[in-house]
């Protein structure tokens, strides 16, 4: 059956570090991989997504890599704050045929606390 | 500025009731979804529409039922609320295309309904 992990269910890191968070996935082959933020008591919110031929997204502080062999995404947060806290979710995207194509499946998602 | 907003914040009914809940979109979106967040349990996926008056079940869809009569809107009904429906409701929306952004989800803010 298709699975999600992510690395750990919490990251503490003091703040200017980089954090690095992890999803691995099996038995999936999705076409795109996508990183969300959510904050407690709030929908998630998308930060990026990166495709099956890119290696690396950058956006400002965030960076995203993809290994389709390893079947494995990182999610680096460097210059880390302490508004950088919060839960950080993987979604392999683009998995199924026609209207399927669109459902995500989320990984549990990595408790990110920066701190000051 | 994309927003999909849900009817309630918090919610609080009766086992027994029937409930409703609704969300709506003003991006003009093909795809609107529903979710359930729980502890430990993640995201999870209960039914999904890619066009009007069509859904599909998603991971979860046992309990409830949803519908959808305009592009806009997508609610989510349960029969007969028990007390294994307290979670947090979560709505999104997406395109329908051929692009990455199709896959980008929107949430809204949440309903957190209690059953007792």
């Amino acid at each position: 059956s298709q699975k999600i992990e992510q690395n750990s269910e919490a990251l503490n890191i003091q703040e200017g570090k980089t954090a690095t968070l992890t999803c691995n996935y099996t038995n999936y082959s999705p076409a795109y991989l996508q990183w969300y933020r959510q904050d407690p008591g709030r929908g998630p919110v998308f930060l990026l997504l990166i495709r099956e031929n890119e290696k690396e997204k950058r956006k400002e502080r965030l960076k995203v890599t993809f290994d389709t062999t390893l079947k494995q995404s990182l999610f680096h947060i460097t210059a880390s704050q302490p508004a950088d806290s919060a839960t950080y979710l993987c979604a392999p995207t683009g998995v199924g045929s026609g209207g399927s194509n669109y459902k995500l499946t989320f990984g549990k998602g990595t408790l990110l606390t920066v701190n000051p | 500025d994309v927003k999909v907003t849900q009817s309630s914040r918090y919610l609080v009914k009766r086992t027994g009731e029937k409930v409703f809940l609704e969300c709506v979109q003003d991006m003009d979106h093909e795809n609107m979804f529903w979710y359930r967040q729980d502890p430990g349990l993640g995201l999870r996926l209960i039914y999904f529409s890619y066009d009007v008056k069509m859904k599909e079940k998603g991971d979860i869809p046992e309990g409830y039922s949803v519908s959808r009569e305009k592009k806009e809107r997508f609610s989510l009904i349960l029969e007969s609320a028990s007390t294994n429906q307290t979670s947090m409701y979560l709505c999104a929306s997406s395109l329908r295309g051929e692009t990455a952004a199709s896959y980008e989800q929107y949430f809204g803010p949440g309903t957190r309904l209690t059953v007792t």
